[in-house]
């Protein structure tokens, strides 16, 4: 079957650094999408990795092993604006994506 | 209108009634999506359309349907309501299939009592 797992809950402090994991199982493979979501709110686009390494945008980068079906999500200088659910995604053979039931970050001051 | 918007917000419905959720996207984008969303679970394709013209079943389709008679509009209708079917529904929309982010509207939130 097709599955993704990742932590249910997170708490890190402000202005620290946080990793969220994401392992995924799917029949065939085209992506790894990370989407964060605030309270009461749409998911929003963060990242997309389709090959192996690590992709750099601001505070934020994503890693890709498709060897491991790995991702991590990292977040540097963490900000109370950042208190959100982190939605990891693989995208399988038909180009559908498989969600994870979402990692909730609470951040402290 | 600037994105992709859903209509109602909210709805409180009562079991066994018709209901049709909007979907209006203005981005021009071939791919539309409509998602289920409930506590502990992850976003669940209902259905997708990859055109206009065309439709798919996703992860759970059972109760809905759903049409795509032009680029712009994706409604999702549910023929007799259920409990089960209380959720938050959103749409999305993508310039394509493969590799593209969804972008999603604003979400419903139905109850159906």
């Amino acid at each position: 079957g097709q599955n993704i797992d990742q932590p249910t809950e997170m708490t890190a402090t402000e202005g620290a650094i946080v990793q969220i994991n994401c392992t995924y199982q799917t029949s065939g493979f085209n992506g790894l999408f990370w989407y964060q979501q605030h309270a009461g709110e749409a998911p929003t686009f963060l990242s997309y990795n389709v090959l192996d390494g690590l992709e750099e945008k601001g505070r934020f980068s994503s890693f890709l092993s498709r060897s491991k079906g790995y991702s991590y999500l990292l977040l540097k200088e963490l900000q109370m604006k950042d208190s959100a659910s982190y939605l990891c995604a693989a995208s399988d053979s038909n180009y559908q994506l498989i969600w994870g039931a979402g990692t909730k970050l609470i951040i402290k001051p | 209108i600037a994105g992709i918007t859903q209509a109602p917000t909210s709805q409180i419905l009562a079991a066994g009634r018709r209901m049709t959720l909007r979907c209006t996207q203005d981005m021009r984008h071939n791919a539309m999506y409509w998602y289920r969303q409930d506590l502990g679970l992850g976003l669940r394709l209902i259905h997708y359309s990859n055109t206009a013209g065309t439709t798919g079943k996703g992860e759970v389709p059972d109760g809905y349907s759903v049409s795509r008679a032009n680029t712009d509009d994706f409604p999702l209708t549910l023929a007799s309501a259920v409990p089960s079917q209380t959720s938050v529904y959103f749409c999305a929309s993508s310039p394509g299939t493969g590799g593209y982010e969804q972008y999603f509207g604003p979400g419903t939130r139905l109850t159906v009592t």
